[in-house]
C-alpha cells in the first residue's frame, strides 16, 4: 500500500514549456486534490475532483488543467509554464466519511 | 475570502517545555479543524483534528477549539527537538468539496 504517489519529484522547465504532474492513490478514495505551496504561504487549492469523471476549480486554477483519468489517477497539466508557477505541488486524497487528507510527497517545480 | 491566520514564528522553546501554537479563522460556519506537521522538504502529516468546543488530547498533543472566538490552538507538552517543524492549521470548508484552507504555518524550534 503506497498511499499517494507523485511523479516527478523534481522538475525544471523553461518558460513556455508544458508538462504533466502525475498523482495516483491506491486507497480507493473518491476525492482527490491538487495544492501548491509557496514559501511563507500555506497550501492553496488549485483543482479538486470529487469522483471519477468530475473536476472543479479551486482558488488558484489559472494556468492549470486537470484530468481525473480513473479513480486512482489525477493529473495536473501546465500548458505554458510561467515563472509564477515555480512552487511545490502536493496531491492529496480523502476517503468518503473520513476527514484525513493523505498527501503525496510533492513535486518541486522550477520555471526559469 | 475565507482566511486562516497563524503567526509565522519562529517560536522557540526549550526542550521539555510546553509549546503553544495558535490559529484564528474567518468562516464562522466552519466545523472541522486540523493540525498538520510539516518537516522541511516533506509533505504535511496530520497530527490531530477537532470538531467540538473544548480540548482534545492525544499523547503529548492537545488541540483546543473555541468556536465563539473562532480560535483553535495546539499545545505540545514535553517538547522534543524532533518536534521542530512547521505546524499548519487547516479548516475544512463547509461545502461539498471538503477541501482544506490552510494557514501559512508557524515554525517551531525546540532548543536542546
Amino acid at each position: 500500500n503506497a498511499g499517494v504517489t507523485q511523479t516527478p519529484k523534481f522538475q525544471v522547465l523553461k518558460t513556455g514549456q508544458s508538462m504533466t504532474l502525475q498523482c495516483a492513490q491506491d486507497m480507493n478514495h473518491n476525492s482527490m486534490y491538487w495544492y501548491r505551496q509557496d514559501p511563507g504561504m500555506g497550501l492553496r487549492l488549485i483543482y479538486y475532483s470529487a469522483s471519477e469523471g468530475t473536476t472543479d476549480k479551486g482558488e488558484v486554477p489559472n494556468g492549470y488543467n486537470v484530468s481525473r483519468l480513473n479513480k486512482r489517477e489525477f493529473s495536473l497539466r501546465l500548458e505554458s509554464a510561467a515563472p509564477s508557477q515555480t512552487s511545490v505541488y502536493f496531491c492529496a486524497s480523502i476517503a468518503g466519511g473520513l476527514n484525513e487528507q493523505y498527501f503525496g510527497p510533492g513535486t518541486r517545480l522550477t520555471v526559469t | 475570502q475565507k482566511e486562516v491566520e497563524q503567526n509565522s514564528g519562529p517560536l522557540s522553546v526549550p526542550e521539555g517545555a510546553i509549546a503553544s501554537l495558535n490559529c484564528t479563522y474567518s468562516d464562522r460556519g466552519s466545523q472541522s479543524f486540523f493540525w498538520y506537521r510539516q518537516y522541511s522538504g516533506k509533505s504535511p502529516e496530520l497530527i490531530m483534528f477537532i470538531y467540538s468546543n473544548g480540548d482534545k488530547e492525544d499523547g503529548r498533543f492537545t488541540a483546543q477549539l473555541n468556536k465563539a472566538s473562532q480560535y483553535v490552538s495546539l499545545l505540545i507538552r514535553d517538547s522534543q527537538p524532533s518536534d521542530s517543524a512547521t505546524y499548519l492549521c487547516a479548516v475544512k470548508e463547509n461545502t461539498g468539496r471538503r477541501a482544506l484552507t490552510f494557514g501559512s504555518g508557524t515554525r517551531l524550534q525546540v532548543q536542546p
